[in-house]
């Protein structure tokens, strides 16, 4: 069975500082992994995905997610935050390569961003 | 760009009544999801579709239904709606590795 895990379910940070958000995944086979990010009374918009192509994913928005089997992890991160970036952020495993299988979602990430 | 589209941004139903929550994609897509959004829950899902009047049930299929009679459309159906059911319903449709999100539908059963 495959399951996706959100270490963090709220996380704050300044304007212009670091963000990072935790994900680690159980598969038994090679996954691809996803972020999705929703913001208020938007639907849900892919970030990036891994497919087993590089492991250091360049996104939307300056985001990047690095795929690290060794650790089971696909970590999101920005080198700076910006206000629109506060939004519900949601990591998201699937197996298989076809569109046919579902997939498999966090708990979420809230991101909240201070000025 | 792919459009998923619901029939409802905002639905109150009562208890026991019948509900239908429709969802149409304009990209041809042969598969489709229903999902429903919970605080601190992520995404669940309730059932998909891979092609016109085939269905699979998903990890929570209890107390819905689903009907695909084109391929652009996808229903979810509450036989008889309760109080547990209150919550957002995200309909999506998929090629290959991205699915595309419709609005959602937040549905209250009062």
């Amino acid at each position: 069975a495959q399951s996706v895990t959100q270490l963090d379910s709220h996380v704050s940070v300044s304007e212009g500082t670091p963000v990072l958000l935790r994900c680690n995944y159980s598969s038994s086979y090679s996954p691809s992994l996803f972020w999705y990010v929703q913001h208020p009374n938007k639907g849900l918009q892919l970030l990036l995905k891994y497919t087993s192509a590089a492991t250091l994913v360049k996104g939307i928005n300056g985001f990047e997610a690095e795929f690290k089997k060794s650790e089971t992890s696909f970590h999101l991160t920005k080198p700076s935050a910006h206000m629109s970036d506060a939004a519900e952020y949601f990591c998201v495993v699937r197996i298989g390569d076809t569109g046919r299988r579902a997939l498999t979602f966090g708990s979420g990430t809230r991101l909240q961003v201070q000025p | 760009d792919v459009k998923v589209t619901q029939s409802s941004r905002y639905l109150v139903k009562r208890t026991g009544e019948k509900v239908f929550l429709e969802c149409v994609q304009d990209m041809d897509h042969e598969n489709m999801f229903w999902y429903r959004q919970d605080p601190g829950l992520g995404l669940r899902l309730i059932y998909f579709s891979y092609d016109v009047k085939m269905k699979e049930k998903g990890d929570i299929p209890e107390g819905y239904s689903v009907s695909r009679e084109k391929k652009e459309r996808f229903s979810l159906i509450l036989e008889s709606a309760s109080t547990n059911q209150t919550s957002m319903y995200l309909c999506a449709s998929s090629f290959r590795y991205e699915q595309f999100f419709g609005p959602g539908t937040r549905l209250t059963v009062l």
